[in-house]
């Protein structure tokens, strides 16, 4: 069993530039959500998605988006890059099921925006 | 919205010694409380959770405790081991859904 994996491990931007984050949802999973974890504090949810469509939305406004494929895998979109967009960004692979909401997380992608 | 405080931020404790961290959250409809372990670098692990109709679970050293009535749950580790050096969080989910609502986290020292 594959665990959930994140691309790539760092990145830096300048402000206004657009970027893509990835995701591998763990094998067995069927959901992705995002979080964003800024330095000392607990990760924020964004987004998640379920059967390729956004099913459920965080305090985040419409420049964060997403998509899911059809294998599950994920991707976060953030456009018009701001100062207090740097953060830890993480993505968590989960089974959408009756009385299922374990979720696991992955290494992260840490955004530098300069 | 669901808010969960977490308390101490910090809790430096001695090999060996236990180590307790507490929670409390607003949305009495929240049923999924995890708890997970981040170290240096690395994404959140979780390492136990426990669910509305259970009032405590335990694995090895760690267990988890739910008091739903007072709206707070607690992390307590016994046997502390430098290995458990780490930030742990709390989170509580919206009902019936798997978004998380995550504490502001608890950094934990265990002094060999």
């Amino acid at each position: 069993e594959t665990g959930v994996t994140q691309s790539p491990t760092h990145l830096i931007k300048t402000r206004g530039q657009q970027v893509t984050l990835r995701c591998s949802s763990q094998s067995g999973h069927n959901t992705v959500s995002w979080y964003q974890q800024a330095l000392g504090q607990g990760p924020q949810f964004i987004f998640q998605y379920y059967r390729e469509e956004e099913n459920g939305r965080g305090n985040f406004p419409p420049r964060f988006s997403g998509l899911q494929f059809p294998n599950y895998s994920s991707e976060l979109n953030v456009n018009a890059l701001e100062l207090d967009d740097s953060a830890l960004y993480l993505c968590a692979s989960s089974w959408s099921g009756t009385g299922s909401y374990e979720q696991y997380f992955g290494p992260g992608t840490r955004l530098t925006v300069t | 919205g669901e808010n969960v405080e977490q308390h101490p931020s910090t809790l430096s404790v001695q090999e060996g010694d236990s180590a307790v961290i507490k929670c409390t959250y607003s949305d009495s409809a929240s049923n999924y409380f995890p708890w997970y372990k981040q170290e240096l670098g690395k994404g959140p692990q979780l390492i136990i959770d426990i669910r509305s109709n259970v009032g405590e679970k335990k694995d090895q050293r760690i267990a988890v405790t739910l008091n739903k009535t007072a709206k707070h749950f607690s992390l307590h580790i016994t046997e502390t081991q430098p290995e458990d050096s780490a930030v742990y969080f709390c989170a509580a989910n919206s009902y019936n859904f798997n978004k998380f609502y995550f504490g502001s986290g608890t950094k934990l020292n265990v002094k060999p």
